[in-house]
């Protein structure tokens, strides 16, 4: 069974600051890594996915795999309100050209950006 | 467009009482999941079916059974329901490709056992 591991917060970050959310996983050969958001009472999200070392930018959005490290990261550039939410990390667990794909989740991160 | 729709969005039980959750998509995918959600606890995966006629347990399958009824219907049932078995469910599918994966979630089913 893959880990993954996040701080579970809170984070609390001030409006336009930069919210760095942090994320390590157990297993070496894991190749694919998603960033999910949670609204408080609502079903996750899918913000970004990476599966190659280095950065990888959306928007305000950048992951940023190590797998080195065996870490992922996700920076949010000026943090709004509406940034507020549960982040969670997760990892693809499977056969790669199968189809036998599931998802581990971290306990997830949660993020209170103040106005 | 609905997506992922389960039912029901609440459910009081108690212990001991059986009850099964319904889902089904619309987007023709070919993986479906259910996974319980507790506080401090993150996303679980209970059961899930990469394809229609085949299911597999996940990390915490104790306690449930799974149906793939077709491509579009995944049923989670719980036989006897206790206390510990209080959660929020969600349902998802996907269509996976070449190690991506976006989950597409319903939007949850929270079931109280007394």
């Amino acid at each position: 069974q893959k880990e993954v591991e996040q701080n579970s917060g809170p984070l609390s970050v001030p409006e336009g600051a930069i919210a760095s959310l942090n994320c390590t996983y157990s297993d070496r050969g894991s190749q694919s890594f998603f960033w999910y958001r949670q609204y408080s009472g609502k079903s996750p999200e899918l913000i970004m996915f990476i599966y190659s070392n280095g950065d990888k930018e959306d928007g305000r959005f950048t992951a940023q795999l190590n797998k080195a490290s065996q870490y992922v990261s996700l920076l949010i550039r000026d943090s709004q309100p509406s940034d507020s939410a549960t982040y969670l990390c997760a990892v693809i667990d499977g056969v790669s050209g199968g189809s036998n794909y599931k998802l581990t989740f971290g306990k997830g991160t949660l993020l209170t950006v103040n106005p | 467009n609905a997506g992922v729709t389960q039912t029901p969005k609440f459910q009081v039980l108690k212990t001991g009482q059986s009850m099964t959750l319904q889902c089904a998509q619309d987007m023709n995918h070919n993986s479906m999941y259910w996974y319980r959600q507790d506080p401090g606890m993150g996303l679980r995966l209970i059961y899930y079916s990469a394809s229609e006629g085949t299911t597999d347990k996940g990390e915490v399958p104790n306690g449930y059974n799974v149906s793939r009824l077709n491509k579009r219907e995944f049923s989670l049932r719980l036989e006897s329901a206790a206390p510990s078995q209080t959660s929020v469910y969600f349902c998802a599918s996907s269509e996976p490709g070449d190690g991506r994966m976006e989950l597409f979630f319903g939007e949850g089913s929270r079931l109280t056992v007394l």
